[in-house]
This record gives C-alpha cells, structure tokens and sequence, in this order.
C-alpha cells in the first residue's frame, strides 16, 4: 500500500511564478517526511526533512512546506520559481515502526521561461 | 569526501547474465540502501544494511542478492538477470538507522542498468 501519494506527475510553471507540489502521506500516526530532489542524470538530495519540531520547515534553494496533521498532507512550496528548478521531486516518509523510506511516484517540475 | 559512488554507470546485459554492482561511501555510515527507480513507481527499497556484515530485505527483494563485507561498500548481484530487471539502481547511506529514521539519505548518481 502506498504511503505517500504525489498528486500529479507532471506540473509546468513560468518563471517566477508559484511552485506548489502535493504529497499526502496515509498513517495512522505522525510519520516523518522529507522531500528529495533529483535533477537530470543525478541522484536524489535532500530537500526538507519534517521531524516533528516545527510544522512549517524551510529547505534549501527557497523551498518549503508545511506539515498539516488535519489534512495529512506535506506540501511542497516556492514563491518564485526559478529555471534551475525544474527537475523531478519526490516525497517520502519513514514510520515509527521502523527504518526503512518510502518514496512516491515523483512529480517532474517544468518551469517556462 | 567523494560521498557515496556506484560502479559502474552504464551496463547492458544479456537475458540470464549476471553482474554485481559496487556502491562505496567515505562518510562512515552505519546504513546503506539499494534502490531501484521505474517509471511512474518512484523508488523501491530492495535490500538494506544496518551494518557491516548484516543485510536485510526491502520491498522488492527477489532475484537480487547483497552483501556488506566492508562498511564502506554494499554490493548489489543479479544471478541471473531478466528484461524485468532493467531500471536505474541507485545507492544510498545514512549515519543511522534510528527507529524513526529521521536521518537524510546521501545518494549515489545511479547505474543504468539495461537487460536484453
């Protein structure tokens, strides 16, 4: 069973404008979640990770999100987007059960000039 | 520190072939990954290690085996590869393996991996 969902594979943006990708998580308690990116014939970084502290985390290059428990979700936010972000970005997690992660499908990010 | 490296880049085998690929990371980590990342599937975990000379299944686990001889290195074989097999693996350590993991994952660059 999946436990992260990533709505939409595919979003396109303009150069400057919002970036908003969405990851749900299904867990019946508070999970850890992190957001990884991975650019062209590259591995996967880190982008943000939500370890129960604050529910607003900021990341690198400008990004954010918000972990909201009433809505399980772990958005992923930019209020500017810029060219060199286009790449694909993945959400995952880890359970309290255990150690292991849990990717998502991944959403690729275009940005239009 | 060169981080976590994967041999080879590239490979193309043969139905039935076999090959081992290398994964080496000069940070000291405790926990290594192997993943396999398919179209549309994003990645799955098909064996870990939570330390030298241990190993332990993933999600996706057959027709593949692994081993942790030295910290540094995690070996991923195929016995015996098959079509369904073609995808990019990729590496990965963490310093720990803390239940909850809360620890970020380094990445290797990933092996294309084709079988005919």
């Amino acid at each position: 069973a999946q436990s992260v969902t990533q709505l939409g594979s595919h979003v396109s943006v303009s150069e400057g404008a919002l970036v908003l990708l969405r990851c749900n998580y299904s867990s019946s308690v508070p999970p850890y979640l992190f957001w990884y990116v991975q650019y062209p014939n590259q591995g996967l970084q880190l982008l943000l990770k939500y370890t129960s502290a604050a529910t607003l985390v900021k990341g690198i290059n400008g990004f954010e999100a918000e972990f909201k428990k009433s809505e399980t979700s772990f958005h992923l936010t930019k209020p500017s987007a810029h060219m060199s972000d286009a790449a694909e970005y993945f959400c995952a997690v880890t359970k309290n059960t255990g150690n292991q992660f849990y990717f998502g499908t991944g959403t690729s990010l275009t940005v239009i000039p | 520190n060169a981080g976590v490296t994967q041999t080879p880049k590239f490979r193309v085998l043969k139905t039935g072939q076999s090959m081992t690929l290398l994964c080496a990371q000069d940070m000291n980590h405790e926990y290594m990954y192997w993943y396999r990342q398919d179209p549309g599937m994003g990645l799955r975990l098909i064996h870990y290690s939570v330390g030298e000379g241990t190993t332990a299944k993933g999600e996706v686990p057959d027709g593949y085996n692994v081993s942790r001889l030295k910290k540094q290195n995690f070996l991923l074989g195929l016995e015996s590869a098959a079509p369904s097999q073609t995808s990019v693996y990729f590496c990965a350590s963490s310093y720990s393996g803390r239940v909850p993991s809360t620890d970020t994952q380094y990445f290797g660059p990933g092996t294309r991996l084709t079988v005919l």
